[in-house]
């Protein structure tokens, strides 16, 4: 059946080390969206992308990258500049007027 | 700089009540908002949303009024049931081409049994 498919579900990183969270859609959504939630706090986008090979910058981009090969496929690479990695992220794509639909999460820790 | 505030961290209510969660934003090109529930661990998923052209919508038990004037938005959740228990987000966005949705933090519902 249709949906977003996050994983893993948990995820853990050494310093110094990149990790890469997946997340796939069979939903058919050309936009897809990363989103950070700390403790407390809202979700805060990353990246987003509107149709394949194309992405742009959120509001927290800095020590992240991502990836658009595929309509499907929307991976994102936590670096090792990414200072502050420990938190839940949650994938998005979206249907129409702005109504996104998310994925069921991804929480990383450090070691 | 927040441009959509959840000034209530939490909110418990009886079961059968009334809910009522409250909204404000500071960006007045904001023309569309939505509102999100999330279980722990989960992702959110989309309750309902308002047009800034309108002032209220419905949805069975879930209705939102929007207050352009006052920049505030509620969602009422009538009557509230224990499986209403979440965290419930504002979300609202910049209409046309615009992608992006900017998030409140969150009130964590509570409905007693």
């Amino acid at each position: 059946d249709g949906g977003i498919t996050q994983s893993p579900k948990y995820l853990f990183r050494k310093e110094g080390q990149n990790v890469t969270l997946s997340c796939e859609q069979n939903l058919n959504h050309d936009a897809m969206y990363w989103y950070r939630q700390d403790p407390g706090q809202g979700l805060r986008l990353i990246y987003y992308s509107q149709i394949v090979n194309d992405f742009q910058k959120g509001d927290i981009a800095e020590g992240y990258s991502v990836s658009r090969e595929k309509k499907e496929s929307f991976p994102l690479t936590v670096t090792s500049a990414q200072k502050n990695p420990t938190a839940f992220y949650l994938c998005a794509s979206e249907a129409a007027k702005n109504i996104q639909y998310f994925g069921a999460g991804t929480r990383l820790s450090v070691l | 700089d927040q441009q959509v505030k959840q000034n209530s961290p939490s909110l418990s209510v009886q079961e059968g009540r009334i809910s009522i969660l409250n909204c404000d934003y500071t960006n007045s090109m904001f023309d569309y908002f939505l509102w999100y529930k999330k279980y722990p661990a989960e992702g959110p998923t989309f309750l309902i949303s308002i047009s800034s052209i309108k002032d209220k919508n419905e949805d069975g038990r879930f209705t939102v009024f929007l207050n352009k004037s006052a920049k505030h938005l509620s969602l009422h959740i009538v009557p509230s049931q224990p499986g209403d228990s979440a965290v419930y987000f504002c979300a609202a966005s910049v209409g046309g081409s615009n992608y992006k949705l900017t998030f409140g933090k969150g009130t964590l519902l509570t409905v007693n049994p």
